[in-house]
């Protein structure tokens, strides 16, 4: 059964710094790996989706990394600001089944500080 | 940007009552999902639809479960006698296609049972 692992829980950084945000996934028969950021109360904004054929995916400040043969991926944020601030799920969607659900992470909730 | 719509924003319930959980997917997509997450706990996947039917649907997914797409923009969620442990957010979800292109979430709809 698939499993994803994202680990800090938490992490708090002073502005500017750049940081790495770690996803892990126990099954790497995979069909790609999405990326959310989810605001308090909110719901979930998609940030990027890397295809299981992808390295890497970029948007902005964003860089994500997939390594399927060892179920890790990284999102990257750069210069980081304090609107930053969320928690930030992978999800990964498996073969099989006729659509193919998300499966998530816990979340790692980052906090960004002035 | 097009954006998943849900209502209401926060819902109340007794016990046992039933209640019906509204989303508006994306007018051109054609894929939709439902999502839950318990205070602290992982989104996690209830069913997905397509073409009128459902296409998957997660042991979560029981008898007092039933989706519905009644008209050409509405999907719902029908939980027919709520329980205290179905107190959580709810997501509807939808994507342009099955596997391939993200799924795109909408701010959900907080469920508290009493």
């Amino acid at each position: 059964k698939q499993e994803v692992t994202q680990i800090p829980a938490a992490l708090s950084v002073p502005e500017g710094e750049n940081l790495v945000l770690n996803c892990s996934f126990t099954d790497s028969a995979i069909y790609n790996l999405q990326w959310f950021r989810q605001d308090p109360g909110k719901g979930l904004t998609s940030l990027l989706l890397i295809q299981s054929s992808q390295r890497e995916q970029t948007s902005g400040r964003l860089n994500a990394s997939l390594d399927k043969s060892s179920g890790r991926s990284t999102l990257y944020i750069a210069a980081s600001q304090p609107g930053d601030s969320a928690t930030y799920l992978c999800a990964v969607r498996e073969y099989g089944g006729s659509q193919g659900n998300l499966i998530f992470g816990k979340g790692t909730k980052l906090s960004v500080k002035p | 940007e097009p954006e998943v719509t849900q209502t209401p924003s926060h819902q109340v319930t007794q016990m046992g009552q039933e209640v019906i959980l509204r989303c508006v997917p994306i007018s051109n997509h054609l894929y939709f999902y439902w999502y839950r997450q318990i205070l602290g706990q992982k989104v996690e996947f209830l069913v997905s639809f397509y073409n009128n039917e459902i296409s998957e649907k997660s042991e979560i997914f029981d008898d007092q479960f039933s989706v519905e797409r009644p008209d050409g923009s509405n999907f719902t969620l029908k939980i027919r006698s709520t329980k205290l442990e179905d107190s959580a957010m709810y997501f509807c979800a939808s994507s342009d296609e099955g596997s391939g292109q993200p799924q795109h979430f909408g701010d959900g709809t907080r469920l508290s049972i009493l």
